[in-house]
């Protein structure tokens, strides 16, 4: 099966600064999310963007589907995108299935 | 848009009883459900995926006689863990997605169900 790997695995920031979070997939895919768990467990939408760029205020994300990554941006970092980032990929081969990268924790310390 | 709901957000019980987590879908059809699980500190892992008035399809090494899914409407799927043992303790979160309905693939997940069991 696809194969999704996410890194770096752990990220401490002073807060303002800025971070890239990769996500890298060993085939080609339908579509490609990435969520932000908050510590109460809650996964959050942050894009949906199987190639492109998106931006959503502080937040970017860039998928290169021809080379199996993706990228997002955190600018600014503050004390509130502590949490858990995790890149999930779909694929419709064989019935619809997303697989779930590791994560990238991240804590921003004030 | 797009929020799903679960209940209850957490549960504690006996070794041996059944618990059932209710998803449901409050702003729009959800034609295919998942049910995930999740341990401490690690990811997400997909338990079964259920699409409306059909059986579900459950992930290899998941017990489709332990974790019932039945996903009876359009905005209800549910997860019955029978004769629940400790390690079933987990958190377990839900996700839906208009997909058959030829609505994009995006997947909006639940708050999650926090199971104990002892």
């Amino acid at each position: 099966g696809i194969q999704v790997e996410q890194s770096p695995p752990d990220l401490i920031l002073q807060e303002g600064a800025n971070s890239t979070l990769r996500c890298n997939f060993s085939d080609s895919v339908n579509n490609l999310q990435w969520f932000h768990q908050n510590p109460w467990g809650q996964l959050i939408n942050l894009f949906y963007i199987p190639s492109g760029t998106k931006q959503n205020g502080r937040l970017s994300a860039t998928t290169v589907a021809t080379e199996r990554y993706s990228l997002l941006y955190i600018s600014s970092s503050q004390t509130t995108d502590s949490g858990v980032y995790f890149c999930a990929v779909g694929s419709h081969t064989g019935g619809f299935k997303t697989i779930f990268g590791a994560g990238t924790r991240l804590f921003v310390k004030a | 848009g797009a929020v799903v709901s679960q209940h209850p957000s957490w549960v504690i019980c006996k070794s041996g009883t059944s618990v059932k987590i209710e998803c449901r879908s409050l702003d729009f059809q959800a034609t295919t459900m998942f049910w995930y699980r999740q341990f401490p500190k690690q990811s997400l892992m997909l338990m079964a995926t259920s699409n409306e008035g059909s059986k579900a399809t459950y992930e290899q090494g998941v017990e489709k006689d332990k974790f019932l899914i039945n996903h009876a409407s359009l905005t209800l799927s549910t997860l019955t863990v029978t004769s629940a043992h400790p390690e079933d303790s987990s958190f377990y979160i839900c996700s839906a997605s208009e997909l058959l309905r030829g609505g994009p693939d995006t997947q909006y997940f639940g708050p999650g169900t926090r199971l104990t069991v002892l």
